[in-house]
C-alpha cells in the first residue's frame, strides 16, 4: 500500500513563509491532496493538484509536486497565528470500478509565533 | 449544505464493552468512509461504502469491528469488544461519487473521540 510522509513539526515567526513537505510513494497517485485540522475537528482540504500538475496556487498556498522525486510541497505565503494547525498530506489513487483510496500521511503541526 | 453529522462527540468505556458510532453523510454523498486516528498520526482508513456496499475493508479489525450503512445513507461503526488501544478519533467522511475524475474533495466529520479505560 500507499505510504505517505511529513516532518512531524514545523515552527514559523507570524508573516513569514511556511513550507511543509511531503513525500508519498505510490506513483499512481492521481490526486495529491492538502488538508488542515484544527484541534478538536475534523479535517478541512485546503488545495489539491492532479498528479499531471507542476505547480498550482491558490491566494497564500501554493502547491509544489515533483513526480519523479514524488515529493509534494505546501507553502503558506504571510504565515497568519490562525494557520496553526495540523496539515495532512494525502495521496488518491483511482481503483477499479472509479472508487477512489486515499492515503494520509502522519500530519505536520504548525506552530506560528507571534 | 449542512455538513457530516456524527455522534456522540465522545464516549468514555472500560475494556471489553461496546459502543457505536453513528454518522449521517451530507445528502446526495455516495461514498462513505470512516477512518480511526490516533493521536499523533494521521486518519488510517478502516472501511469505505460505496452506497450501501462495501468497497475496501481491508484494515478493518473484524473480529471486534463491524459497520453497516443501510439505505446506502446512515452509517453505524461498532467496536464489541473494545481493547485500550482502540482509543482514539473516529471520523466519518463522505465524497460525491465521481467516476470520471476518480477523485473530489472528502467531507470531514467532527468526529468521536472514544477513550477506553
Amino acid at each position: 500500500g500507499e505510504d505517505v510522509e511529513q516532518s512531524l513539526f514545523l515552527s514559523v515567526r507570524e508573516g513569514d513563509s511556511s513550507v511543509i513537505n511531503c513525500t508519498y510513494t505510490d506513483s499512481s497517485s492521481t490526486y495529491l491532496y492538502w488538508y488542515k485540522q484544527e484541534p478538536g475537528a475534523g479535517l478541512q482540504l485546503l488545495t489539491y493538484i492532479f498528479s499531471n500538475m507542476d505547480m498550482k496556487q491558490d491566494q497564500r498556498l501554493t502547491v509544489l509536486l515533483n513526480k519523479k522525486d514524488k515529493h509534494l510541497s505546501l507553502r503558506i505565503a504571510d504565515t497568519q497565528t490562525g494557520d496553526s494547525a495540523i496539515y495532512f498530506c494525502a495521496g488518491g489513487s483511482k481503483r477499479s470500478g472509479g472508487y477512489q483510496k486515499v492515503t494520509f500521511g502522519t500530519g505536520t503541526k504548525l506552530q506560528v509565533i507571534p | 449544505e449542512a455538513g457530516v453529522a456524527q455522534s456522540p462527540r465522545y464516549k468514555i468505556i472500560e475494556k471489553r464493552q461496546s459502543v457505536a458510532f453513528w454518522c449521517n453523510p451530507i445528502s446526495g454523498h455516495a461514498t462513505l468512509y470512516w477512518y480511526q486516528q490516533i493521536l499523533g498520526q494521521g486518519p488510517k482508513l478502516l472501511i469505505q461504502f460505496q452506497n450501501n456496499g462495501v468497497v475496501d475493508d481491508s484494515q478493518l479489525p473484524k473480529d471486534r469491528f463491524s459497520a453497516e450503512r443501510l439505505k446506502g445513507v446512515d452509517s453505524t461503526l461498532k467496536i464489541q469488544p473494545a481493547k485500550l488501544e482502540d482509543s482514539a478519533v473516529y471520523l466519518c467522511a463522505t465524497q460525491a461519487y465521481d467516476l470520471g475524475t476518480g477523485g473530489s474533495e472528502q467531507f470531514f466529520g467532527p468526529g468521536t473521540r472514544l477513550t477506553v479505560l
